[in-house]
């Protein structure tokens, strides 16, 4: 089955601090991996995104995600936190096995120690 | 706008009425999706226009949830006799299927309380 797994429910960090936030799916061949943002009171934004290539994938903010396919993973990394990175994120995987829909994860919450 | 816009933001109703929310996409965006968030959880699937193929209603979670399209433009989500555990955040995003990957643009949602 098509499943998408986010194991940390809740992460904190202290602001400056690296940051790593999991993400393992069950899927087909071909994932399209994505990493989203949600700040608090706002909408959904695309934080990165892998689909071929170069297995290290650079985003918004200073995000970078790895595709790691042997261990059907694609984790989020910041070297150094802001305050302003507290949100929700989420990851998803999407393509060509479940007609290009995506397959969403629960989220982890990531909370900013001063 | 160059966004997916969405209206209302906010809906507060009672229980029993019935709600319609509506999905402005990006102009030129072919898949339009419905999803709901409820407090502190992650993204459900409701559901999925394609340009003119038949949507894809497998998320819907009963009868009372239904969904249209005008072409490839505006959606409205219509929710019949409204109950207590149908308050979430509703969520619509498109994306441009032709390109080959799913890449959604989200709207700002609509925040619907039942009362």
């Amino acid at each position: 089955a098509q499943s998408v797994t986010q194991p940390d429910i809740h992460i904190t960090v202290s602001e400056g601090a690296s940051l790593e936030l999991r993400c393992n799916y069950s899927y087909g061949a071909t994932p399209y991996l994505f990493w989203y943002v949600q700040s608090p009171g706002q909408g959904l934004q695309l934080l990165l995104k892998y689909f071929s290539g170069d297995t290290l994938v650079q985003g918004i903010k200073g995000f970078e995600a790895e595709f790691k396919r042997s261990q059907s993973s694609f984790n989020l990394r910041k070297p150094s936190v802001h305050w302003s990175d507290a949100a929700e994120y989420f990851c998803a995987v999407g393509g060509p096995d479940s007609n290009y829909q995506l397959i969403w994860g629960a989220g982890t919450k990531l909370i900013i120690k001063p | 706008g160059a966004g997916v816009s969405q209206s209302p933001s906010n809906k507060v109703t009672e229980k029993g009425k019935d709600v319609e929310l509506r999905c402005d996409p990006i102009s030129g965006h072919t898949a339009l999706y419905w999803y709901r968030q409820r407090l502190g959880q992650g993204l459900e699937f409701l559901i999925y226009f394609q340009g003119n193929s038949a949507p894809d209603k497998s998320g819907l979670p009963s009868d009372r949830f239904s969904a249209e399209r005008t072409g490839e433009s505006v959606s409205t989500l219509t929710i019949q006799r409204t109950q207590q555990e149908d308050s979430a955040v509703y969520l619509c995003a498109s994306s441009i299927r032709e390109l080959g990957y799913n890449e959604q643009f989200f709207g700002p949602g609509t925040r619907l309380t039942v009362l």
